[in-house]
């Protein structure tokens, strides 16, 4: 258990809606990030939040859109779902946002859009 | 286009075997990591290697981080099917932005009893 909780565990869905994706860090944690994991992409990383303000981002498309809330948890939105963004969301979250740290990912969120 | 190439895409070996995962790219990375991933869960960190030719072992395993800091390898020891998962290989271009690493595609390493 890395401490990092995802909600919902899968999702399934049709084109053209929008469904958001929650992530919970480890207690401590001010840096949240997302990354995208499809078979023909592998691991992609979306964006990273430290202590709410966005800090990097990544090849996150403009349907999606991302925010950390005071208490450190993060969703993630994505919009006009195609079929294409069937993927595994990941949240991974470290104690800061530039350091050797280590990334502690959650079980991640399986979307389908059918 | 990946960034860091991992190979091979997939490796299947006996108990006991040895084995290799190579991670190569054309840029410099101030640190990489590995990281194994097994069906349904997320990637756990491994190892994390900074120093160009650092090498660093983890029991059985052992990682090697290239001198120009451009190539990285992970070798396996008398492989174990505990072993088995998606090996991993990520790289941060850039020390502000540690979270933004760039992941190889993986390699899938199978052992069998």
């Amino acid at each position: 258990d890395s401490g990092v909780t995802q909600t919902p565990k899968h999702l399934i869905t049709a084109t053209g809606q929008r469904v958001t994706l929650r992530c919970s860090p480890r207690s401590g944690d001010l840096s949240v990030y997302w990354y995208q994991q499809s078979l023909d992409q592998g691991l992609q990383f979306l964006i990273q939040y430290y202590n709410g303000e966005e800090r990097a981002k990544g090849n996150i498309l403009e349907r999606f859109s991302a925010q950390q809330f005071p208490d450190l948890h993060s969703e993630l939105n994505l919009s006009s779902l195609e079929l294409g963004d069937s993927a595994l969301y990941f949240c991974a979250s470290s104690v800061s946002s530039s350091s050797t740290g280590e990334l502690f990912f959650g079980e991640g969120s399986r979307l389908t859009v059918l | 286009t990946q960034l860091l190439e991992q190979s091979p895409q997939f490796l299947s070996i006996q108990e006991g075997e040895n084995l290799t995962v190579y991670c190569n790219s054309s840029s410099v990375f101030s640190s990489l990591q590995w990281y194994r991933q097994e069906p349904g869960e997320g990637p756990v960190l491994l190892v994390t290697v900074v120093t160009g030719g650092e090498v660093k072992k983890l029991k059985r395993l052992t990682f090697q981080f290239g001198d120009a800091r451009k190539d990285s390898s992970l070798h396996i020891t008398a492989a174990q099917p505990g072993d088995t998962g998606l090996y991993l290989c990520a790289g941060a271009t850039t020390t502000d932005s540690w979270g933004k690493l760039q992941f190889g595609a993986g390699t899938q390493v199978v052992v069998t009893p």
